[in-house]
C-alpha cells in the first residue's frame, strides 16, 4: 500500500537551532514529491518539488532534498516565522490515474 | 493571499442533511482541486476538474459530488451528512491540470456536523 510517513510529528527548537523534518514514502513509482507549509487556520502553501534522487531545492532558510525512499527539509536557522505545519505530499502512479498522497505533517514551533 | 476564494469559511449543520462549498480558483488557472483534512486522516484528496471537466478522482464517498461551471468556479456538494463528515474543506487552483504544478490552497471550509 502507498503510504507517506513523516517524522517528527512535532518538533520544538529554539531560534538559530538548525534541523531537519523526514519525509519518507513507499509508493509504486513516484512522479514528484512536494512539500507545503501550513499556517494555522490557512491552507497549505506550496514551497518546492522535487523529481528525482539527488535533486535539492533551496528557498531561504529551507532546503529541500530527495532520496530514493525519503525527502528531508533542512531548516537553517529558524525565525520564529517559520513555526508551521509542514506537508509532505508524493504524487505516485496509479492503477489508472496518477494519485496524491499527503503525509499528516510535522508541527514545527520556533522558540524566540 | 493565494488569490484562491472559499464560501463560506464556517458552516454547521445536521446529521443527514445536505450543504454546498463554493470555491472560485485563481485568476487564470483551469484547474480546480478539492481536498478534505481531518485530524486524523490528514489531508486527502477528493476530486479534480480541468476546464469543466472532470480529471481525477480520489477517495471522494459516494454522497459527495461536485462540478466546475464554464466561469471556472466550482462547487462541492455533501449530502446524507455523517458526524465524521465534519473536517476542513480545502480548494486548490493551478493553471494545467499536471501534478506537478504548483497548486494554490484556498482558506477553506470548516464544516461541523452536530
Amino acid at each position: 500500500e502507498d503510504q507517506v510517513t513523516q517524522s517528527p510529528e512535532a518538533l520544538r527548537l529554539q531560534e538559530g537551532e538548525s534541523s531537519s523534518l523526514n519525509c519518507s514514502y513507499t509508493v509504486s513509482g513516484l512522479r514528484g514529491l512536494f512539500w507545503y507549509r501550513q499556517d494555522p487556520g490557512k491552507g497549505p502553501e506550496f514551497l518546492f518539488t522535487l523529481y528525482s534522487a539527488g535533486e535539492e531545492k533551496e528557498k531561504e532558510r529551507l532546503k529541500a532534498t530527495l532520496t530514493k525512499k525519503e525527502s528531508f527539509l533542512h531548516i537553517t536557522a529558524p525565525k520564529p516565522e517559520d513555526s508551521a505545519t509542514y506537508l509532505c505530499a508524493v504524487q505516485a502512479r496509479g492503477r489508472r490515474d496518477d494519485k496524491i498522497i499527503f503525509g499528516k505533517g510535522t508541527r514545527l514551533h520556533i522558540l524566540p | 493571499d493565494s488569490g484562491v476564494t472559499q464560501t463560506p469559511k464556517h458552516l454547521i449543520t445536521a446529521t443527514g442533511q445536505r450543504v454546498t462549498l463554493r470555491c472560485s480558483p485563481r485568476s487564470g488557472d483551469l484547474s480546480v482541486y478539492w481536498y478534505q483534512q481531518s485530524l486524523d486522516q490528514g489531508l486527502q484528496f477528493l476530486i479534480q476538474y480541468y476546464n469543466g471537466e472532470e480529471r481525477a478522482k480520489g477517495n471522494i464517498l459516494e454522497r459527495f459530488s461536485a462540478q466546475q461551471f464554464p466561469d471556472l468556479h466550482s462547487e462541492l456538494n455533501l449530502s446524507s451528512l455523517e458526524l465524521g463528515d465534519s473536517a476542513l474543506y480545502f480548494c486548490a487552483s493551478s493553471v494545467t491540470p499536471g501534478w506537478d504544478q504548483p497548486q494554490h490552497f484556498g482558506d477553506g471550509t470548516r464544516l461541523s456536523i452536530l
